[in-house]
């Protein structure tokens, strides 16, 4: 089973508007961080925002919200007022507590998104 | 922040040799590095896990052979691709970890051509 799933491959938002990028994930581990990122075409990975599994709140990050729903097991990111340079590829990905000291993140298969002028 | 760098940012190589690319830390010791690899349009595969002055971890179907890595101080890694075959192009992509952060700084990554 995969375990971070993206089941949008390309969304299209008009700038100033907001849009939803969904992730659902499966674990078993009761401790796990959930986390987003941004690769523009340039390709270097961007950190957007980190949901750890005990928080009780959702993250924020200036214009970024995880909308974390842990019983549907769902991490989406919102992106507000969205601009031009918004658009690139969004990962979400997941690191389990068992994954120990290696910290390793598991990837979905990405979002591309594109911002309307 | 925590800044990671590759080099050489793009590499083109002849097939049969051996590309060496590396990861720094530049303002924190990273205990952990990882290795990825990133087809066109699809995400990031680990391909392995490095601890410095350990042997790394490589996932399962990446030949150690073939993808060498080294961790030798608390802020270099290497990747070295032996003998490089055309089907080894791709997009490399590090990143490190130290302590008891949870976040992964990424480096900008390595693009290699095999011609």
């Amino acid at each position: 089973a995969q375990k971070i799933t993206q089941t949008q491959p390309g969304m299209f938002v008009q700038e100033k508007e907001a849009v939803t990028l969904d992730c659902t994930y499966d674990t078993s581990d009761p401790s796990y961080g959930l986390f987003w990122y941004k690769q523009p075409s340039s390709g270097e990975m961007i950190f957007l925002i980190y949901q750890g599994s005990y928080d009780q709140q959702n993250a924020t990050e200036g214009r970024y919200s995880l909308n974390f729903q842990k019983a549907r097991k769902s991490a989406n990111l919102v992106i507000s007022a969205s601009q031009l340079g918004d658009s690139a590829m969004y990962f979400c990905a997941m690191r389990e507590s068992n994954s120990g000291s290696a910290r390793q993140l598991t990837f979905g298969s990405g979002t591309q998104l594109t911002v309307l002028p | 922040g925590a800044v990671v760098s590759q080099h050489p940012s793009r590499v083109i190589c002849k097939s049969g040799t051996s590309v060496k690319i590396e990861c720094r830390s530049l303002d924190f010791q990273a205990t952990t590095m990882f290795w990825y690899r990133q087809f066109p349009k699809q995400s990031l595969m680990l391909m392995a896990t490095s601890n410095e002055g350990s042997k790394a971890t490589y996932e399962q179907g990446v030949e150690k052979d073939k993808f060498l890595i080294n961790h030798a101080s608390l802020t270099l890694s290497t990747l070295t691709v032996t003998s490089a075959h055309p089907e080894d192009s791709s997009f490399y992509i590090c990143s490190a970890t130290s302590g008891g952060s949870y976040e992964q700084y990424f480096g900008p990554g390595t693009r290699l051509t095999v011609t």
